[in-house]
């Protein structure tokens, strides 16, 4: 059964310093790899989809990378915002079947400080 | 596209009620899920449809719990009858065939049952 893993489960820093979440995947035959987003009280926001046979994905201040081998993902935010204060989750796909339901991590819940 | 629609974003009823969730898919995916989310357990998937028929129901924690998917732009999330322990904020999402496009969250139903 797969299990995914964030850490840390918290995080807390300054306005405009880099950092970094990590996660990792108990089992390393993913389809895809997706970091979301959640507000409090809102839904998930996807971030960066990454496939199986991509190495990282980009979109502005973030960068995903993933090392399926090893079975691990981070996700890289540069010049944090306190706008970017948020639950960030990783999520993994198999590759078994037609099946495509992902398997959550339990979060990171990232403060940014003014 | 408006992006997945679900319906009520709040529901609050007594203990033995029925309870019924909406869910509106992004017109051409093929793939939709339901998940629920609690503090305790996180994300988890209750059951997913492909092309309207259910594949995996294993995650429906009663048979209390049932749902259905009578056409491609319409799903329903039903307990019956209703438990305090399943309040929880409860999630639709769909995806394309393939799922190498990732998920799109719907903005959830936060239920609370008193």
């Amino acid at each position: 059964k797969q299990e995914v893993t964030q850490i840390p489960a918290a995080l807390s820093v300054p306005e405009g310093e880099n950092l970094v979440l990590n996660c990792s995947f108990t089992d390393s035959a993913i389809y895809n790899l997706q970091w979301f987003r959640q507000d409090p009280g809102k839904g998930l926001t996807s971030l960066l989809l990454i496939q199986s046979s991509q190495r990282e994905q980009t979109s502005g201040r973030l960068n995903a990378s993933l090392d399926k081998s090893s079975g691990r993902s981070t996700l890289y935010i540069a010049a944090s915002q306190p706008g970017d204060s948020a639950t960030y989750l990783c999520a993994v796909s198999l590759s078994s079947g037609s099946a495509r339901q992902l398997t959550f991590g339990s979060g990171t819940q990232l403060t940014v400080l003014p | 596209d408006a992006g997945v629609i679900q319906s009520p974003r709040h529901e609050v009823t007594e203990m033995g009620q029925e309870v019924t969730l909406r869910c509106k898919p992004i017109s051409g995916h093929d793939y939709l899920f339901w998940y629920r989310q609690t503090m305790m357990r996180g994300l988890e998937l209750l059951i997913y449809f492909n092309n309207n028929v259910p594949i995996d129901d294993s995650g429906m924690p009663e048979d209390r719990f049932s749902a259905k998917m009578p056409n491609a732009s319409f799903s329903t999330l039903k307990i019956q009858p209703s438990e305090p322990r399943d309040s929880a904020v409860y999630f639709c999402a769909s995806s394309p065939a393939g799922g190498g496009y990732g998920y799109t969250f719907g903005s959830g139903t936060r239920l609370t049952v008193v």
